[in-house]
């Protein structure tokens, strides 16, 4: 069966460090995307990023970045010069195929990032 | 509008009542999605909905009832609601359920209290 684990339940950083949130998936299929969304306290899960399996290439999107490391099935999340705005609950997901034709997300538990002032 | 709009945000319901959760999404997207977000659990998908035809029903009891009259909307009629169902219910959309890559855009949510 297919997993997602953020072994991290919460972190607290102070405002201006760099932190990563970890994420490590299991699956059995040759062809897979993973994603990363942000529940801040208002309730909505913002979509952050897709990257299917096939892509290593590291990215880089203004403080975030991604590391995709398929040889240890982890696809970490790094926020470079945290601010309090980054605080939330940033959760790891990876699609899995249904009986159906359809594709799901399975999701991490989550880990919630407090970024003290 | 935003992407996808829920109503109402909070709900506080005692175990005996009836009442509806409302989804509606301005995207233009196929399929629609809800979801339960539980204390210390991962989210649960409950039902997906793709071309106002349910594909998924995830195990979940008769209590909750969905309804997609329309690509753009998606009801959950709840009843006799018991104090596990205490959470915040997400629905989210997305253009293709087919596709792997497929992404899922999210309302805001309501919370749901029980008395």
């Amino acid at each position: 069966a297919q997993k997602v684990t953020q072994a991290q339940t919460e972190i607290s950083v102070v405002e201006k460090e760099d932190v990563t949130l970890d994420c490590v998936y299991e699956t059995r299929d040759t062809t897979y995307y993973l994603f990363w969304y942000k529940q801040p306290p208002s309730g909505e899960l913002v979509f952050l990023i897709r990257r299917n399996s096939f892509d290593e290439q590291n990215e880089i999107s203004g403080r975030y970045s991604w590391n995709f490391q398929k040889s240890t099935s982890s696809f970490n999340f790094t926020i470079t010069a945290s601010q309090v705005v980054d605080s939330a609950v940033y959760f790891c997901a990876l699609s899995e195929a249904q009986t159906s034709g359809t594709y799901k997300y399975i999701f991490g538990t989550g880990t919630r990032l407090k970024v003290l002032a | 509008e935003t992407g996808v709009t829920q109503t109402p945000r909070h709900l506080v319901m005692g175990m005996t009542n009836k009442k509806s959760l409302k989804c509606e999404q301005h995207l233009g997207h196929n399929a629609m999605y809800w979801y339960k977000q539980s204390a210390k659990k991962p989210l649960e998908l409950m039902f997906v909905y793709s071309l106002e035809e349910r594909v998924e029903n995830n195990s979940v009891p008769s209590r909750f009832s969905p309804e997609c009259p329309n690509s753009s909307h998606l009801f959950l009629h709840l009843h006799t609601l018991q104090p596990e169902d205490l959470a915040l219910y997400l629905c989210a959309s997305s253009q293709d359920p087919g596709k792997v890559q497929n992404i899922q855009y999210f309302g805001a949510g309501t919370r749901l209290s029980v008395l």
